[in-house]
């Protein structure tokens, strides 16, 4: 239980362009979702944290135009990288947070997708 | 606001040896979930072991062991017999109680374990 899905799991677009991250969970449900960021070699750095129904709260200093979230149902939030540049290659993961029973309380990662910008 | 503590960027064990992780945080607060990750060279960030801090026996799962201190704010994990799956990085986590935590965690830098055969 508490699996959590994200695709693609890898992804290169050309500079400019707009990429879609989608993240699910599959055996809960889950009214909060977050996305991370991830350098080589580092800790997880908070994006953003989603809630169904409602606008998603960003961490200081990520652009909020630029990384578009919806999470427009209990099992589903997306993660939209308008215009695409370089430096916005990573590693990005989402995590949900279990509402029900034995998952409550505790984050489940995605398997993360790996945005490469040319 | 909270921060945790991971003061062991890499550590390395025997295979069937165990090995002991470190990790210290501050908070002000009483209640709170501290939380150890795994995350193997596949980066599937894997929920190890966690521990509510209102409960003083310490929490374990199979060859997994925390050492909870509250009155020091340490939170060490322990593995066991040590295997060359348990290689990874791990990352200690801490996540308020509070209702407007909003379920967020703060994690430490990480520890980077090497089993060696």
């Amino acid at each position: 239980g508490a699996v959590v899905s994200q695709h693609p799991s890898r992804v290169i677009c050309k500079s400019g362009t707009s990429v879609k991250i989608e993240c699910r969970s599959l055996d809960f449900q889950a009214t909060t979702m977050f996305w991370y960021r991830q350098f080589p070699k580092q800790s997880l750095m908070l994006m953003a944290t989603s809630n169904e129904g409602s606008k998603a709260t960003y961490e200081q200093g990520v652009e909020k135009d630029k990384f578009l979230i919806n999470h427009a149902s209990l099992t589903l939030s997306t993660l939209t990288v308008t215009s695409a540049h370089p430096e916005d290659s990573s590693f990005y993961i989402c995590s949900a947070v279990g509402t029900s029973g034995g998952w409550r309380e505790t984050q489940y990662f995605g398997p993360g997708t790996r945005l490469l910008v040319l | 606001a909270q921060t945790v503590t991971q003061s062991q960027p890499e550590m390395s064990v025997q295979e069937a040896e165990t090995v002991t992780l470190s990790c210290t945080y501050d908070t002000s607060e009483s209640d709170y979930y501290l939380f150890w990750y795994k995350q193997p060279p596949s980066r599937q960030m894997i929920l190890v072991i966690r521990q509510e801090a209102y409960k003083q026996q310490n929490a374990t799962e199979n060859r997994f062991s925390v050492n909870f201190q509250k009155a020091a704010k340490s939170f060490s994990l322990k593995i066991s017999d040590s295997q060359l799956g348990d290689a990874a990085m791990y990352f200690c986590a801490y996540r308020s109680a509070s209702g407007g935590s909003n379920y967020k965690l703060t994690f430490g830098k990480g520890t980077l374990l090497t089993v060696n055969p």
